[in-house]
């Protein structure tokens, strides 16, 4: 069991400018979700995926984020035009739904976005 | 809106001190309450799922039970390795509806 990597670990920008992050679930896992946490709050729900399906999203998740997980597998987070306050841990977890699975949701390290 | 209240913010204990964190929550429906463990930098490690009142489960030192208002995690004879901040999530229960709902969590520090 590998568990779920995310790629990079830390990315600092200039405001402005675009990043995009990957995640790769555990490799049975059908539903794959990004959270972004802040310093000292919990992680917050940005979407989910059911397969390649997105079908949950987040009044957070404004014009300038886009997610896409292609084929079912790994998943990417984009983010546009970068601003100071979107610095935070972008975090990704994955789970296998019922009924075969008990849709427990495992966390990824997160990638560090620092804007400047 | 699902709400989830976690106290104290912050706790220090000495080796072996036993103590209990809490997680009070609002939600329309619950479909699983959940502990993660979260160390700095890293992502939360899953601890625990209860479904219903009274449920209760073990992990070594951690205990986690569940009402219908609140849950608690109660640590026996801790150790530093256990120094970490604690999370508590809540999912309701309309299938769709996916997302987890965190609190702020519980620091702890445990002093050797």
């Amino acid at each position: 069991d590998t568990g779920v990597s995310q790629d990079p670990r830390h990315k600092i920008t200039k405001r402005g400018q675009n990043v995009t992050f990957r995640c790769d679930p555990i490799s049975e896992h059908n539903r794959l979700y990004w959270y972004r946490q802040t310093l000292g709050q919990g992680p917050e729900f940005l979407t989910y995926f059911q397969n390649e399906a997105q079908l949950e999203k987040s009044r957070l998740l404004s014009d300038r984020f886009s997610a896409e997980r292609p084929k079912g597998s790994f998943s990417t987070l984009e983010i546009q035009r970068t601003e100071q306050g979107d610095s935070a841990m972008y975090l990704c977890a994955s789970s296998f739904g019922p009924p075969l699975g008990t849709d427990t949701q495992y966390f990824g390290p997160g990638t560090r976005l620092t804007v400047l | 809106e699902d709400q989830v209240t976690q106290s104290p913010e912050a706790l220090r204990l000495q080796e072996g001190e036993s103590s209990s964190l809490n997680c009070s929550y609002t939600v329309s429906g619950l479909r699983g309450l959940f502990w993660y463990r979260q160390d700095p930098g890293k992502g939360p490690e899953f601890l625990f799922t209860l479904y219903s009142a009274g449920e209760e489960k073990e992990k070594e030192r951690l205990k986690a039970t569940l009402t219908k208002k609140e849950s608690f995690l109660h640590i026996t004879a801790p150790k530093p390795e256990d120094s970490a901040t604690y999370l508590c999530a809540v999912r309701r229960s309309n299938f769709g509806n996916e997302k987890l709902t965190f609190g702020t969590g519980t620091r702890l520090t445990i002093i050797p």
